[in-house]
């Protein structure tokens, strides 16, 4: 099956700094990749969608701001977590369709969890 | 507006024991529904997915779901439950706007008793 990757697993930063996040399809192209955040014991709230080649689309009550989302090809879409603060601190799973092949199945990636001290 | 429930925070079944999961849907045409497993600080892997034709839908690792759209209703099921089956199930639905966004359920813990 298809494997999307995520790029650290965990990260660990201080308040204040910026981390990024990148998800990868590695045998599949992808036009839209989405990106969840998930609180402990808690179900996935996606964010924002991000289009290959145009601005993602955020979530109602998501800081665009604070989340910048970057899709630079067909393969990649990273999350930039802008001055993170410790109520960032949470689990980033991105997934994506794989592109043409409708609403057949998304694939998700292991998950980024950030500590933010 | 599109909502998934799944009534059921924990669930605790013995090993061996047959298993049911609820899941309930709110959506304005044929759905496309999905299950998902995941285990601890790792990301979801897909179990079954419905999306047209027969309602009993076969998955991976012995599980099984019916669609039933008198009831909307989901409900995953596995006749025999192993220990490694602990986990965390999310059931979702697909948005009906074809963008691909898929909408959770809140989740249900599935601890096994040896």
């Amino acid at each position: 099956g298809a494997v999307v990757s995520q790029h650290p697993s965990w990260v660990i930063c201080k308040s204040g700094t910026s981390v990024k996040i990148e998800c990868r399809s590695l045998d599949f192209q992808a036009t839209t990749m989405f990106w969840y955040r998930q609180f402990p014991k808690q179900s996935l709230m996606l964010m924002a969608t991000s289009n290959e080649g145009s601005k993602a689309t955020y979530e109602q009550g998501v800081e665009k701001d604070k989340f910048l989302i970057n899709h630079a090809s067909l393969t990649l879409s990273t999350l930039t977590v802008t001055s993170a603060h410790p109520e960032d601190s949470s689990f980033y799973i991105c997934s994506a369709p794989p592109r043409l092949a409708g609403y057949n199945e998304q694939f998700f990636g292991p998950g980024t969890r950030l500590t933010v001290l | 507006a599109q909502s998934v429930t799944q009534p059921d925070i924990h669930i605790t079944v013995s090993e061996g024991a047959s298993l049911e999961l609820r899941c309930n849907y709110s959506y304005g045409a044929t759905p496309y529904l999905f299950w998902y497993v995941q285990s601890p600080g790792q990301g979801l892997q897909l179990l079954l997915k419905y999306f047209s034709g027969d309602t009993l839908v076969q998955g991976i690792k012995g599980f099984e779901a019916e669609f039933k759209r008198s009831q909307s209703s989901f409900n995953l099921r596995k006749p025999s439950v192993h220990w490694s089956d602990a986990a965390e199930y999310f059931c979702a639905v697909g948005a009906m706007d074809s963008s691909y966004k898929l909408i959770f359920g809140s989740g249900t813990r599935l601890l096994v008793r040896p």
